[in-house]
């Protein structure tokens, strides 16, 4: 039972390169969300998407972009990397029940931007 | 703007006795709380929720606390072990939609043998 998966776990980039984060979820959950950690800060929403298809922008949508062509994958593309987009990148699934069981969260993206 | 705050960066409290995470908001829209606890090196883990409709909630050693005049909950743990060790986190929602969740920063706790 893998739950959420997050590849990579680690990378380093330099400034204006750019990369894909892939999450994969195999618990049929209809929610996705990709949320940053950075120190002192908590957890900030990027992105999220309710379905399949869908994807909206949440509280931090700033140089990232997201897809979610299958049900169970959601990709979190940066194509200019910067070094304020250093961060711990979080992925999380849920079910519309999630208020009562939670998110799912992948074990996390450390990225590293110099 | 910061909805969700939890003010004390870290507790330390002994093996054995109460620990108490506090957690404040502003958005009045919050219907639902929820805690997470993460070690390093992983993703957050659920530990237990409230509905606004509730004022307690208790799951084992935790027990969740929620004051909605004072926009005010608290996680309490009882007794406490050293596994407890982790950052926890306070998070709210409105029970609808997306259900996004909005994360406080987090409470570094060490149980001390």
């Amino acid at each position: 039972n893998a739950g959420v998966t997050q590849t990579p776990k680690f990378r380093v980039l330099k400034t204006g390169q750019s990369m894909t984060l892939l999450c994969a979820q195999d618990m049929n959950h209809e929610y996705m969300y990709w949320y940053r950690q950075d120190p002192g800060m908590g957890l900030r929403l990027i992105h999220y998407s309710v379905g399949e298809g869908t994807t909206a922008k949440g509280e931090v949508p700033d140089g990232y972009n997201v897809s979610r062509l299958k049900k169970q994958n959601f990709l979190l593309g940066l194509e200019s990397a910067a070094p304020s987009q250093t961060s711990v990148y979080f992925c999380a699934s849920s079910p519309p029940e999630a208020t009562v069981y939670g998110y799912t969260f992948g074990s996390g993206t450390r990225l590293t931007v110099v | 703007d910061q909805q969700v705050k939890q003010n004390s960066p870290s507790l330390s409290v002994q093996e054995g006795r109460i620990s108490i995470l506090n957690c404040d908001y502003t958005n009045s829209m919050f219907d639902y709380f929820l805690w997470y606890k993460k070690y390093p090196a992983e993703g957050p883990t659920f530990l237990i929720s409230i509905s606004s409709i509730k004022d307690k909630n208790e799951d084992g050693r935790f027990t969740v606390f929620l004051n909605k005049s004072a926009k005010h909950l608290s996680l309490h743990i009882v007794p406490s072990q050293p596994g407890d060790s982790a950052v926890y986190f306070c998070a709210a929602t409105v029970h609808r939609g997306a259900q996004k969740l909005v994360f406080g920063q987090g409470t570094r706790l060490t149980i001390n043998p």
